[in-house]
């Protein structure tokens, strides 16, 4: 079975400041990582993911994440973050094999000030 | 553009009255799954469709059940509404079971 930790409910950051969201998984099979994020009363929407090769992966709108087989974590970054990014943030795994089964974790509820 | 629709987003329904939700995907995705959000929690999966195969999860309550008539569509039945069931509902689908998933924006359900 797989289980997903965010370390952090709430991260309060100002404009323009950087941010990490931290995500630890547990997993016995290999398996994918997704972000996902969430703005209020929408879907979710995919972020990033890292299914295999370089364990750097990069979004269009400037996050990236760092899958660390050792650590077991797929932390989430962004240099700079606007007012616009305040959400919720999700992370996922699934098994890399067999069924897709999203495991989520908690939630990370990023709010940005000005 | 291709996407997956739910309707309504808003419902409102009494304690113990049938209550369904619609999906409908331009997506062509064999797979469809419906998952249950509560206030500040993460989803959580109650069931899946490959194709026509229904999939429940193990700690899925009975009283909720699902159909899917043709590729398009898929519906969540909530025979008797409690309290506790109120909640955001997210339905998404994927190309194949290995595939990623794209979520539509949601239903939130009230229970009075």
């Amino acid at each position: 079975a797989q289980s997903v930790t965010q370390l952090d409910s709430q991260v309060p950051v100002f404009e323009e400041a950087p941010v990490e969201l931290r995500c630890n998984y547990s997993s016995s099979v290999s398996v994918y990582l997704f972000w996902y994020v969430q703005y209020p009363n929408q879907g979710l929407q995919l972020l990033l993911k890292y299914l295999s090769g370089s364990t750097l992966v990069e979004s269009i709108n400037g996050f990236e994440a760092e899958f660390n087989k050792s650590q077991t974590s797929f932390h989430l970054r962004k240099p700079s973050v606007h007012i616009s990014d305040t959400a919720e943030y999700f992370c996922a795994v699934t098994p890399s094999r067999g069924y897709n089964k999203l495991i989520f974790g908690a939630g990370t509820r990023l709010a940005v000030h000005p | 553009d291709a996407m997956v629709i739910q309707n309504p987003r808003y419902q409102v329904t009494q304690f113990g009255k049938p209550v369904t939700l619609s999906c409908s995907q331009t997506l062509n995705h064999n797979v469809m799954y419906w998952y249950q959000q509560k206030s500040s929690q993460a989803p959580k999966l109650l069931f899946h469709y490959y194709d026509k195969d229904f999939n429940n999860e193990a700690d899925t309550p009975d009283n909720f059940q699902s159909r899917r008539p043709n590729t398009s569509f898929c519906f969540l039945d909530i025979r008797s509404p409690g309290l506790g069931d109120a909640a955001m509902y997210l339905c998404a689908t994927s190309r194949d079971r290995l595939g990623e998933q794209f979520f539509g924006p949601g239903t939130r359900l009230t229970v009075l």
